[in-house]
């Protein structure tokens, strides 16, 4: 699988859009990417995933630039439920092995008053 | 549905004693995993099942056994608790091996002393 790299945290205001970026620069062009996250103590929550174009859910936007070496999920209108650790993963479904999937350290998101 | 329920929430052992951590699914989910996760890392997959009578070890298998006789059920055991094992456990599970979303349970901490 290919490695993401991930800041290990960022502050975003309550109400402001978060971007949370992530690199990829390794990603194969069978390799989905997913995102995740785990608030305190809680078990890790799937957000979204994408392939090469452009994902909207009811939670977030997931932006994968054209040559596919990074992506952004955006949070449209941060609060302060979303305080969280977030995670990047990149994995191809191509191969049966999809649910095993790897979590490195994330990106901790401190929403802010 | 009750998604993915794991017991207990919190265990204390001491070295050298025995327990299974319990985790079930309501959702005839195919593909089952554990997850250990230690502060400051992420999580690393122990076991997995892809299904009634398969199961496969993950990055992190020493110490602890697994069996899935049920599609319902897939416990942990660890046979001969050590300090090491102190962590917090995650059940998964996703609808079949070839889908990135998996479904966590809410974890079980446990510490060995």
């Amino acid at each position: 699988d290919a490695k993401t790299t991930q800041p290990t945290s960022m502050d975003c205001a309550e109400g402001r859009a978060a971007n949370l970026p992530c690199n990829h620069s390794t990603i194969s062009g069978n390799e989905y990417v997913y995102w995740y996250r785990q608030i305190h103590s809680q078990g890790p929550q799937y957000i979204i995933h994408g392939l090469k174009n452009n994902e909207t859910n009811e939670m977030a936007s997931l932006i994968i630039t054209e040559d596919r070496k990074s992506s952004t999920l955006i949070l449209p209108h941060a609060t302060l439920r979303d305080t969280a650790v977030y995670y990047c993963i990149v994995r191809s479904v191509n191969t049966g092995t999809a649910s095993k999937l790897t979590f490195g350290t994330g990106t901790r998101l401190q929403v802010t008053l | 549905n009750a998604g993915v329920t794991q017991t207990p929430k919190f265990q204390v052992l001491k070295t050298g004693q025995s327990m299974t951590l319990q985790c079930a699914q309501d959702m005839n989910h195919e593909y089952m995993s554990w997850y250990r996760q230690d502060p400051g890392m992420g999580l690393r997959l122990i076991h997995y099942s892809v299904g009634a009578g398969i199961t496969d070890q993950g990055e992190v298998p020493n110490g602890y056994n697994v069996s899935r006789s049920t599609t319902e059920d897939f416990p942990l055991r660890l046979l001969s608790a050590a300090p090491s094992q102190t962590s917090v456990y995650f059940c998964a599970s996703s609808l079949d091996f070839y889908t990135g979303e998996l479904f966590f349970g809410e974890g079980s901490r446990l510490t060995v002393l």
